[in-house]
């Protein structure tokens, strides 16, 4: 099946320490994205690429960390920098038209 | 750089009547616009997109939005709303000269009453 897949899908994690969450696509998208969802505001873009060893910052990069070495592969680690981490995230890959998105990992800190 | 707004936190509707989620969005130059639905716990799925063309635009599950330029609006519509429609809707929107750069709005929390 062609799809983005997101694992875990749910992920625990202490104060302090980096975690990271993986999403991979065999849809042979070019771009690939990283979004996290709080309740009551919606999407918000943490980093995007647009090709395999390029990466820009989105609104709230601050505190995570990427890598695009693989078209297939854009992992995302959340740093201990990152205060409040607490969220549900989203990865999506797209070409020129709509973004296809995997089924999210909800991260929790505790 | 493009945004996109929408007004409306929660739409509530009743079974078989019209609905519309409404949407705004700012960008440079022409707009390439989606919906998006989203059900608990998951990812979002894909209702319709416009490129160019027809203004009235129709997706999946009986679902159509309509463009307007003069507006800036791309507004979510259905003749007849179902139970199983209630869910979070987002429209996104992605700027010419920047599309791979995609910005969604706060969301739009749909429920159909029977």
């Amino acid at each position: 099946d062609g799809g983005i897949t997101q694992s875990p899908k749910y992920l625990f994690r202490k104060e302090g320490q980096n975690v990271t969450l993986s999403c991979e696509q065999n849809l042979n998208h070019d771009a690939m994205y990283w979004y996290r969802q709080d309740p009551g505001q919606g999407l918000r873009l943490i980093y995007y690429s647009q090709i395999v060893n390029d990466f820009q910052k989105g609104d709230i990069a601050e505190g995570y960390s990427v890598s695009r070495e693989k078209k297939e592969s854009f992992p995302l680690t959340v740093t201990s920098a990152q205060k409040n981490p607490t969220a549900f995230y989203l990865c999506a890959s797209s070409t020129l038209g709509e973004a296809f998105f995997g089924q999210g990992t909800r991260l929790t800190v505790v | 750089a493009q945004s996109v707004a929408q007004p409306e936190d929660q739409v509530n509707v009743a079974e078989g009547n019209p609905l519309t989620v409404k949407c705004t969005y700012s960008v440079s130059g022409n707009p390439y616009l989606f919906w998006y639905v989203q059900y608990p716990n998951r990812g979002l799925q894909f209702l319709l997109k416009y490129i160019t063309g027809d203004n009235l635009v129709k997706g999946s599950y009986g679902f159509e939005a309509e463009f307007n330029k003069s507006q800036t609006s791309f507004h979510l519509k259905k003749p007849s709303a179902l139970v199983s429609d209630s869910a979070l809707y987002f429209c996104a929107v992605r700027g010419l000269y920047n599309n791979n750069d995609m910005r969604f709005g706060a969301g739009t929390r749909l429920t159909v009453k029977p």
